[in-house]
């Protein structure tokens, strides 16, 4: 079975600039999470769906973050524009059940540094 | 959902048993208790979960004391793979309800 699929693995931008992360999460996972991982802590939520409504995005900072799951299955997460503290490991997971329930399976996620 | 307090790090010899504990002294009787590792560059992953009784499972037992204020994850013969953060959260189950990370247990397993 194939795992959470994140790209790219690394990107590397100056601040004020956008950047755009895609995840492509377990086939039949309805419920899609994204995480922000700074360097020495524990992940942080960032906003769940569930199919392709939000469920919560209240720690989403946005003024400058924005994340989509159109048709349900996969999902965008964008910075416009980026600062120095956004510079994190974003961490893409899915889940078979319903939000708050079941095990999560995380992608290995994407890397960006902001300059 | 409550909080965890976990060590930040130990330390583990390679075939041992690995006994990390976590203390959730506010837990209330619908939480669960979750157990998800991470290893360097890598993404966490799932290890076990449980209620109030002892689970195991091919990766790990769960140990949860009867006022379910604390438990203790047991990784019965730890190997250099098993180098990790390991993170205890406890969750309600279903109703929107977030899996929150804390800071997690650093396990060094050496030779």
């Amino acid at each position: 079975e194939a795992g959470v699929a994140q790209s790219p693995r690394y990107k590397i931008i100056e601040k004020r600039q956008s950047v755009a992360f895609w995840c492509n999460p377990i086939s039949g996972h309805a419920t899609l999470y994204w995480y922000q991982q700074i360097l020495g802590q524990g992940p942080k939520l960032l906003i769940q769906f569930q199919n392709n409504g939000v469920v919560d995005d209240s720690q989403l900072p946005k003024d400058r973050f924005s994340a989509e799951r159109l048709k349900g299955v996969d999902s965008t997460l964008k910075i416009q524009p980026a600062k120095l503290e956004d510079s994190a490991v974003y961490l893409c997971a899915s889940s078979l059940r319903g939000i708050g329930s079941g095990e999560l399976f995380f992608g290995e996620g994407s890397r960006l540094t902001v300059l | 959902d409550a909080k965890t307090t976990q060590p930040p790090s130990m330390d583990c010899a390679e075939g041992r048993a690995a006994n990390l504990p976590c203390n959730h002294s506010t837990i209330s009787g619908n939480e669960y208790v979750y157990w998800y590792r991470q290893i360097h560059s890598q993404g966490p992953q799932y290890i076990i979960h449980g209620l109030k009784n002892n689970e195991t499972n091919e990766m790990a037992s769960l140990i949860i004391t009867e006022d379910r204020k604390s438990s203790t994850l047991i990784l019965p013969h730890a190997t250099l793979r098993d180098t990790a953060v390991y993170y205890c959260i406890v969750r309600v189950e279903g109703g929107g309800n977030k899996l929150t990370f804390g800071t997690g247990t650093q396990l060094k397993v050496e030779l």
